[in-house]
């Protein structure tokens, strides 16, 4: 089992490029879901699918975020025109079904850490 | 609104000491309730899960919670603290199907020698 990994670890832009974060999941997993933490801060939810569709988004998602899950495996969360706010650690996590019901248990990767100059 | 509460920001504890981190939230369905801890520079790692029977649950590295749902609350605790429990710790619900967690703002734990 090698857990949810994430790429790059650690990203700086500057204000105004794009930027794309690759998330693995746990291979069994069919829930995928995208959280974003600032300092001092809980991590905030951004997105989430189910295979590969994306059931929920966050009204922090704007039209500068976008997320996807190509067949139901790994997923890209790409920031279109960073701005300074967009600086933040970006987490993925992965939920799978067990016999008898979904355990509704995350499981995160490290997290893609940006910071927009 | 549904939403979870972590009313201490900063606890510092001595070593040995217990330990209690306060938890409550507000969530329309039955909740599913969990407590993860993150150290600097490593990924959340779930503490404990609660999702029904018995109250009290006892989860990895010899921390337990208890859910009571007349106060909406899921305290943590650790009858002794060891300096290795210095992290951030997230109290988060959801629910059975399986809709993104709820975190709260997260309470920094420090341990004094």
């Amino acid at each position: 089992d090698t857990g949810v990994s994430q790429d790059p670890r650690h990203k700086i832009t500057k204000r105004g490029q794009n930027v794309t974060f690759r998330c693995d999941p746990i291979s069994e997993h069919n829930r995928l879901y995208w959280y974003r933490q600032t300092l001092g801060q809980g991590p905030e939810f951004l997105t989430y699918f189910q295979n590969e569709a994306q059931l929920e988004k966050s009204r922090l998602l704007s039209d500068r975020f976008s997320a996807e899950r190509p067949k139901g495996s790994f997923s890209t969360l790409e920031i279109q025109r960073t701005e300074q706010g967009d600086s933040a650690m970006y987490l993925c996590a992965s939920s799978g079904r067990l016999a008898g019901g979904n355990t509704g248990e995350l499981f995160f990767g490290e997290g893609s850490r940006l910071t927009v100059l | 609104a549904q939403s979870v509460t972590q009313p201490d920001i900063h606890i510092t504890v001595s070593e040995g000491a217990s330990l209690e981190l306060r938890c409550n939230y507000s969530y329309g369905a039955t909740p599913y309730l969990f407590w993860y801890v993150q150290s600097p520079g490593q990924g959340l790692q779930l503490l404990l899960k609660y999702f029904s029977g018995d109250t009290l649950v006892q989860g990895i590295k010899g921390f337990e919670a208890e859910f009571k749902r007349s106060q909406s609350s899921f305290n943590l605790r650790k009858p002794s603290v060891h300096w290795s429990d210095a992290a951030e710790y997230f109290c988060a619900v959801g629910n059975q199907a399986g809709t993104a967690l709820i975190f709260g703002k997260g309470t920094t734990l420090s341990v004094s020698s």
